[in-house]
């Protein structure tokens, strides 16, 4: 069980949109629409953004955006505003009860 | 709102036991969710280490399997993680998460534990 693959950072402007790509195979990502995306500040828990792909918890804005293609599933920010710094992970279902993380994105917004 | 939070020593001598609890109120244990240990190195990314379910079913990290056992007590409302055989790998940020169906959520605010003699 090998960890998902992001990117180790991306960056953008406020206003414009940048997307983090997650990497798995055909036993984790390819397999099931169980993808989950987490934000994470410095020093606080992770907070979920996105569930089974492409779903908002309720509260989470709608300039976050989930989607998958084959074994990669990517998480898209849009109008990116200052708060939206921060380390993201994704996050999914391996098979056999078990979960698998991504090894972290960092996002930094210039 | 179900809320976590995580209890246990902060310093663990190598080769002995990781032993946290993680107290759950707003919530029963014994409802539909299944009970998460996620930890996190120092400036690294994020871990699942394994879960359980309120009968006490569970699930492994099968890189762990060997070392973990988590534990459940309806009767306190909280659930256990072990990790025997510690080493300084070990040290991380160790959170405890709830999981309904597919996501984590909510998560414990995470306690530190470091491994050194």
């Amino acid at each position: 069980q090998s960890a998902l693959t992001q990117p180790a950072s991306v960056s953008g402007s406020p206003g414009q949109s940048i997307t983090i790509s997650c990497t798995g195979t055909s036993s984790d990502v390819g397999s099931y629409n169980l993808v989950s995306w987490y934000q994470q500040h410095p020093g606080k828990a992770p907070k979920l953004m996105i569930y089974e792909v492409s779903k908002r918890p309720s509260g989470v804005s709608n300039r976050f955006s989930g989607s998958k293609s084959g074994n990669t599933a990517s998480l898209t920010i849009s109008g990116l505003q200052a708060e939206d710094e921060a380390d993201y992970y994704c996050c999914s279902y391996a098979g056999s009860g078990t979960w698998v993380f991504g090894g972290g994105t960092k996002l930094t917004v210039l | 709102q179900v809320q976590l939070q995580e209890s246990g020593p902060g310093l663990v001598k190598p080769s002995g036991t990781l032993s946290l609890t993680c107290g759950v109120s707003g919530g029963s244990i014994s409802s539909t969710n299944w009970w998460n240990w996620v930890r996190q190195p120092p400036g690294k990314g994020l871990e699942w280490i394994g879960e359980i379910y309120h009968s006490g079913s569970t699930n492994y990290n099968p890189s762990l399997k060997s070392r973990v056992t988590i534990s459940v007590d309806k009767s306190k409302n909280q659930f256990s993680l072990k990790l025997t055989s510690v080493t300084a790998a070990d040290t991380a940020v160790y959170y405890c998460a709830t999981r309904g169906s597919s996501s984590f959520d909510p998560w414990g605010q995470g306690t530190l534990v470091s491994v050194s003699s």
